[in-house]
Order: C-alpha cells, then structure tokens, then sequence
C-alpha cells in the first residue's frame, strides 16, 4: 500500500492532453513539493518535473502542479515516445521518509 | 555532468549482507545541497525507498528496512554505500542510487541500477 495514490493506467492519443494525479494527505504533498519521474520499460528512472519546474531538456509539453494534497503532471500534445511507467514522490514528514506513488502506466493509443 | 553507477553482487543466499556502493563521476558527494540515496523496484512493481545520507554522514532510513540497513559515505570521496543485513527472498530487486536536490525538492539525477537477487 503506497502513501500516495496514482491511476493505475491513463492512455491518450497522439496530440492529446492527459493529466495524472497523485493523491496524499497533509504530512506529504500538502507539506512538501512533488517530483515525477518517468520509467521506460523498467530502465532507469528519469526526472521528468521538479515540483512545478521542468528539468533541463524536458519538453515543454510536460507540466506540473499542486493543489492541496493532490499533485498533478499534465502532458500537453502527448507523444509515442510519452508511453512509460510514472512516478510521484515527495516527503513525509510523520514517516520522516521518503515515499512514492504505486505508478501510473502511461499507454500511447 | 554527474554520474552515478552502481556495482555489487548479482546473487545472494538468504541470510547474507548485502553490500552495494554508488560511485559518483563528474563532481564531489561533499558538494551541495544534496542527499544521496537508495531505492529500489523489485520486479513488476513499484519504485520504494530506502535510505538516504548527507555528505555529513547524517542518515535518514525507510520505517520498512530501518532495523537492518546502513547507507555510508564511502572511504573514497565520491562513493557511499548501501549494507542491507540479513536478506531475503523479498530483497530480490533492482537497486539504484539517486542524488536528491535539496533546491529541487526531487530526485534530479538517477544511475542505471543494479540487478539483486536473494534466493538459496
């Protein structure tokens, strides 16, 4: 059982926006910033949104944001190569861990 | 450009300790505003964290591994590492190290993983 809460699949279209979500409670991600991370057929992890700032040469279409304990990556104009496992993770402060999402898998129609 | 890689062992016998080292090219473990952590996805699931370490040693470690895990900086400058006792069959996963910007809040740099397995 993860701390925080993602769909367990979204899928979308080529061109289309999609958002996912990331559900918490007041001791993680209404505390702290959110990162998401996007995992390529369970290789390497890669940052893909720092809170609501984009790392460097990661799409603009990529964008990020937070709304009391729910945090949410929306991807504007969605690409084949957009099809990966996506994670969310921030801070918790009763755990004094850190803690991920379950993952969100992103398919490209 | 920072680089992190992992190496360790690829096979375990339950029981054993674990031990995996995260070496980091391209700039100092001592500089910055940076944790340097563990995580690791066993196959099929999620990403979980482990523990992370300040260049001062300070220690921060997931409540599920607490009572049989270490994470030091290694003797080397640019290495730190991960001591997992006792491990089983529940260990077997990938394991990867990541930095952890502070200005960030985020993980913002990961290595490539290395593959664990615990099985007799």
């Amino acid at each position: 059982q993860s701390a925080l809460t993602q769909e367990a699949s979204v899928s979308g279209t080529v061109g289309q926006k999609v958002t996912l979500s990331c559900t918490g409670n007041s001791n993680n991600i209404g505390s702290y910033a959110v990162g998401w991370y996007q995992q390529i057929s369970h290789g390497a992890p890669k940052t893909v949104m720092f809170g609501n700032s984009l790392p460097s040469g990661i799409p603009d279409r990529f964008s990020g944001s937070k709304s009391g304990t729910t945090a949410s990556l929306t991807i504007s104009g969605l690409q084949p190569e957009d099809e990966a496992d996506y994670y969310c993770s921030t801070w918790d402060y009763s755990l004094s861990a850190q803690v991920f999402g379950g993952g969100t898998k992103l398919t490209v129609l | 450009q920072v680089q992190l890689q992992e190496s360790g062992p690829g096979l375990m016998k339950p029981s054993q300790t674990l031990s995996l080292t995260c070496t980091v090219s391209g700039g100092s473990i001592s500089s910055g505003s940076y944790y340097w952590s563990w995580i690791r996805q066993p196959a099929g699931k999620g990403l979980e964290w482990i523990g992370r370490i300040y260049s001062s040693g300070s220690t921060h470690y997931s409540p599920s591994v607490k009572s049989r895990v270490s994470i030091l900086v290694g003797t080397s400058k640019n290495q730190f590492s991960l001591k997992l006792y006792a491990v089983t069959a529940a260990d077997t996963a990938v394991y990867f190290c990541a930095r952890y910007n502070w200005n960030h809040d985020a993980f913002d740099i990961w290595g490539q993983g290395t593959m664990v397995t615990v099985s007799s």
